[in-house]
């Protein structure tokens, strides 16, 4: 099983500062034939189910802020929020789906300082 | 896009339920699909998860030999038949649209149907 770790556990930052969570990967999620990295980014807010951000590492879904972006590639990925927004609060996953099983990192809360 | 998991409940250590996913707002058989779970002690736990004709089939270690993944794309319906439970198998379970024909990331959530398996 490819083991996702995502640092910190718990991120407190400023409005309107920039917060940056660490998604690392205990193998490559790169695949070399479409040279493309097998990673997504969710939110979770409190009550609701998660939302998909960012997928292939760094494309970002439809409908989702531009503050938010995902980078990597290979074992470290990075997931940025620019300018932090009240509405930001939420848990954070990563989850590769190169292989089986599609494992979740343990997820990074992010609060307002 | 709406997923409407159904089928979750109280059940007792070994017992079994099945649970299932009616979908709508997209063209089902063209997509794959997941099952995931949370608990409160490990967050989020992928599960099982089924390509867009049903013939391919992907488990955890977790839940291997216990739980069984399928789908009625003429009912546009995805199923969990699930064995053998156990208490660390509580949790609330979504069903998760894929954005293609093979299980890779979930663009769109049910709101989850919550297991509890306690005597």
């Amino acid at each position: 099983d490819i083991v996702m770790t995502q640092s910190p556990d718990l991120l407190t930052v400023s409005l309107g500062e920039r917060a940056i969570i660490n998604c690392k990967s205990g193998q490559s999620v790169l695949y070399n034939s479409d040279n493309k990295n097998y990673l997504a980014w969710y939110q979770q807010k409190a009550g609701q189910p998660p939302r998909l951000l960012i997928s292939w590492a760094s494309i970002r879904e439809s409908g989702v802020p531009d503050r938010f972006s995902g980078s990597g590639s290979g074992t470290d990925f990075t997931l940025t929020i620019s300018s932090l927004q009240a509405e930001d609060v939420a848990v954070y996953y990563c989850q590769q789906y190169y292989s089986t099983p599609r494992t979740f990192g343990q997820g990074t809360k992010v609060e307002i300082k | 896009v709406r997923l409407l998991e159904s089928g979750g409940g109280l059940v007792q250590p070994g017992g079994s339920l099945r649970l299932s996913c009616v979908a709508s707002g997209f063209a089902f058989s063209d997509y794959a699909m997941h099952w995931v779970r949370q608990t409160p002690g490990k967050g989020l736990e992928w599960l099982s998860a089924i390509g867009d004709s049903g013939f391919a089939t992907y488990y955890a270690g977790s839940v291997k030999g216990r739980f069984t993944i399928s789908r009625d794309n003429s009912e546009n319906t995805l199923f969990l038949q699930m064995n053998s439970l156990r208490a660390d198998d509580t949790g609330l379970y979504y069903c998760v649209k894929a954005q293609a024909s093979v299980p890779v990331a979930g663009d769109y959530w049910g709101q989850g149907s919550l297991v509890t398996v306690s005597s």
